[in-house]
């Protein structure tokens, strides 16, 4: 069965300094991974996805994410973190052939701190 | 653009009664789905449509929970009787194709008391 993991209830840093949102993934197939955000009280945003190519991908608000095929893994990075981008993050998997399905992890509350 | 509209954003019942979401994806996308994002975890698919055809509802509880795209463009999602359990952000998303990226609404929020 397909899943994804996010291994950190919470990560904490400090306004400035690198975030690093941590996603590792178990599929069968060749996987579609997605980054999305969750303000509190609204819906998800996209932030960005990989399909296929480049490893690292480039997303909203200076996000970035690098895929990694051999640890299985799609972890979310941005170099200089805002007080802004506190919020939970969720991590998800879709298969190419099996519809639009999108099974997430269970989401990672990031708190950046001035 | 508009995005995907929700309505009601708050919903308060008691158990047993009925609830009704609605949900109008953004124009020209033919996908629409409906989630549920219990506290504390990550979505999980309720149901999706094709245009006003059901591509997956394996997840729907289909004996309290219904839901319908008549002609293709906004959707119900109802749920009759409600339980305890059924608590939860109900969030409505929509793609050009099932291929294509989602986008979501703001959720409804529900509490069964």
């Amino acid at each position: 069965a397909q899943s994804v993991a996010q291994p950190e209830d919470q990560v904490n840093v400090a306004e400035g300094n690198p975030l690093t949102v941590k996603c590792t993934y178990s599929v069968s197939g060749n996987p579609y991974l997605f980054w999305y955000v969750q303000y509190p009280n609204r819906g998800l945003q996209f932030l960005l996805k990989y399909i296929t190519g480049d490893n690292l991908v480039k997303g909203s608000y200076g996000f970035e994410a690098e895929f990694n095929k051999s640890q299985t893994s799609f972890h979310l990075k941005k170099p200089s973190a805002l007080v802004s981008d506190s919020a939970l993050y969720f991590c998800a998997v879709r298969l190419y052939n099996q519809g639009g399905k999108l099974i997430f992890g269970q989401g990672t509350e990031l708190s950046v701190k001035p | 653009e508009a995005g995907v509209a929700q309505s009601p954003r708050y919903k308060i019942i008691e158990k047993r009664q009925s609830v009704a979401f609605w949900c109008n994806p953004i124009s020209g996308h033919a996908t629409l789905y409906w989630y549920q994002q219990i506290l504390g975890q990550g979505p999980k698919l309720l149901i999706q449509f094709q245009n006003n055809g059901v591509v997956d509802d394996s997840q729907l509880p289909k004996d309290r929970f219904s839901a319908e795209r008549l002609k293709g463009v906004d959707s119900t999602l109802k749920i009759q009787p409600a339980k305890l359990e059924d608590s939860a952000v109900y969030l409505c998303a929509s793609s050009l194709s099932a291929q294509e990226t989602q986008y979501f609404g703001p959720g409804t929020r529900l509490l069964v008391l």
